[in-house]
């Protein structure tokens, strides 16, 4: 069983709309939870990336938050545009010092639609 | 465009042929990574290098064979591969944990191999 799971498997939304992925996971030792965007055929970019004291970080129209107390984590989209089209993977880092020990979530496949 | 430039994009290859991807980044960063990443999965660690040394092989077969000759470049020799390794290769880079907790990973946009 995974340790990080995503939900949902994938999504279709109009553009402009808003939208909220979820990640709950059972990982630990807990260090920082990361949320990452990957477009087809692209490497995963970095959205944002929490540790266990923050509990909501924004970047543009992305926010991210975390609930360490009951492990889930979720990232909102405001006003939705066609570029969002995209996997958003959720991770758990186990480790501050390095990038050694992750887990990965399965993503969640954004579709936005004009 | 991203920093960490992986060459070639597409890779076709035979089960006897040998191969090697490449990796570069400009960014001053001592941490690399190789991925593998299957359609619609999950990035899964193969090797981390940290100070151009070895730190990480997560029990990848020898049928892939990674290097780091300076701090610039990673790459990725690929020998007798199976139909099975045909998947996207992503390489990463970080600052190390010397240089502060939390280093966010930035990664190449890949390279696409097909094993025949």
């Amino acid at each position: 069983k995974n340790q990080v799971e995503q939900s949902p498997q994938s999504l279709i939304i109009l553009e402009g709309k808003n939208c909220t992925l979820q990640c709950n996971y059972t990982v630990s030792p807990f260090s920082n939870l990361r949320w990452y965007k990957q477009d087809t055929g692209r490497g995963p970019v970095s959205l944002t990336i929490m540790t266990f004291s923050e509990n909501t970080k924004s970047n543009g129209r992305y926010t991210a938050t975390l609930d360490a107390d009951t492990k889930q984590s979720s990232l909102h989209i405001t006003a939705s545009q066609l570029s969002d089209s995209a996997s958003y993977i959720c991770v758990v880092s186990l480790n501050r010092y390095n990038n050694n020990d992750m887990r990965f979530g399965a993503g969640t496949r954004l579709t936005v639609k004009p | 465009d991203t920093e960490v430039t992986q060459t070639p994009k597409h890779l076709v290859m035979g089960m006897t042929n040998k191969k090697s991807l490449k990796c570069e980044q400009h960014m001053g960063h001592r941490a690399m990574y190789w991925y593998k990443q299957k359609a619609k999965k999950p990035p899964e660690l193969m090797f981390v290098y940290s100070y151009e040394k070895l730190s990480i092989n997560e029990s990848v077969p020898s049928r892939f064979s990674p290097e780091c000759p300076n701090s610039s470049l990673l790459n990725l020799h690929l020998h007798a591969l199976q139909p099975e390794d045909s998947a996207l290769y992503l390489c990463a880079s970080s600052r190390s944990g010397a240089e502060g907790p939390y280093q966010p990973q930035h990664f190449g946009d890949g390279t696409r191999l097909s094993i025949l």
